[in-house]
């Protein structure tokens, strides 16, 4: 069962345009979400995150959204950029046996940034 | 510093071969992990370490076994490979905080006929 879904394997925008990924998630446990990109024959790279008692966190080009009674979270790119294309990947984070945190992963959501 | 390292990069093994993944970091972290990534299934957690001498099971454990003798190496073991096997693997750590921003290694393309 997934906890983490991305439910767009892909997504194509235009140059200059907002690229708006989206996450949901069903552990209410989950305290902590990662986005990360990744490119073809390379590992995954850490973009942004946010605390669950945050809703929103910006860096840069790069905000992420929280909506927690939706279990909800999205990416927003602004403006896009051909160099952005790559597989985006949305991660979720909670304290489990040991006082130990895990990663749950998403499936990724491939954008193409067009010309 | 060359953050996290996997060797080899890419490898192809008959059935029944064995092979050792090392994964190297020098950032000093206390965790570490071994995923892999199919098509499809994003990436999922096959052991992990939470410091020097200690290991754990993942998500996917079976067929893997591993090793952390030293902080900054972690090996992963393949004793009798399976076509299953095939997959992408990659390495990671973060600090003693936990789980939050992993730094990943490029990857191991495995490809067992």
């Amino acid at each position: 069962d997934q906890q983490v879904k991305q439910n767009s394997p892909s997504l194509s925008v235009q140059e200059g345009r907002i690229s708006i990924l989206n996450c949901d998630y069903t552990n209410s446990m989950f305290d902590y979400f990662l986005w990360y990109k990744k490119y073809p024959a390379e590992g995954p790279t850490f973009l942004i995150s946010i605390s669950s008692i945050k809703d929103k966190n910006e860096d840069g080009r790069f905000t992420v959204f929280l909506n927690k009674s939706a279990k909800h979270l999205s990416l927003h790119i602004v403006p896009s950029q051909p160099g952005d294309s790559a597989v985006y990947f949305c991660a979720a984070s909670a304290i489990g046996a040991g006082n130990n945190r895990k990663l749950i992963w998403g499936l990724g959501t491939s954008l193409a940034v067009n010309p | 510093n060359a953050g996290v390292t996997q060797t080899p990069k890419f490898r192809v093994l008959k059935t029944g071969q064995s092979m050792t993944l090392l994964c190297a970091q020098d950032m000093n972290h206390e965790y570490m992990y071994w995923y892999r990534q199919d098509p499809g299934m994003g990436l999922r957690l096959i052991h992990y370490s939470v410091g020097e001498g200690t290991t754990a099971k993942g998500e996917v454990p079976d067929g893997y076994n591993v090793s952390r003798l030293k902080k900054q190496n972690f090996l992963l073991g393949l004793e009798s490979a399976a076509p299953s096997q095939t997959s992408v693997y990659f390495c990671a750590s973060t600090d003693k905080q936990g789980a939050r921003e992993q730094y990943f290694g490029p990857g191991t393309r495995l490809t067992v006929t």
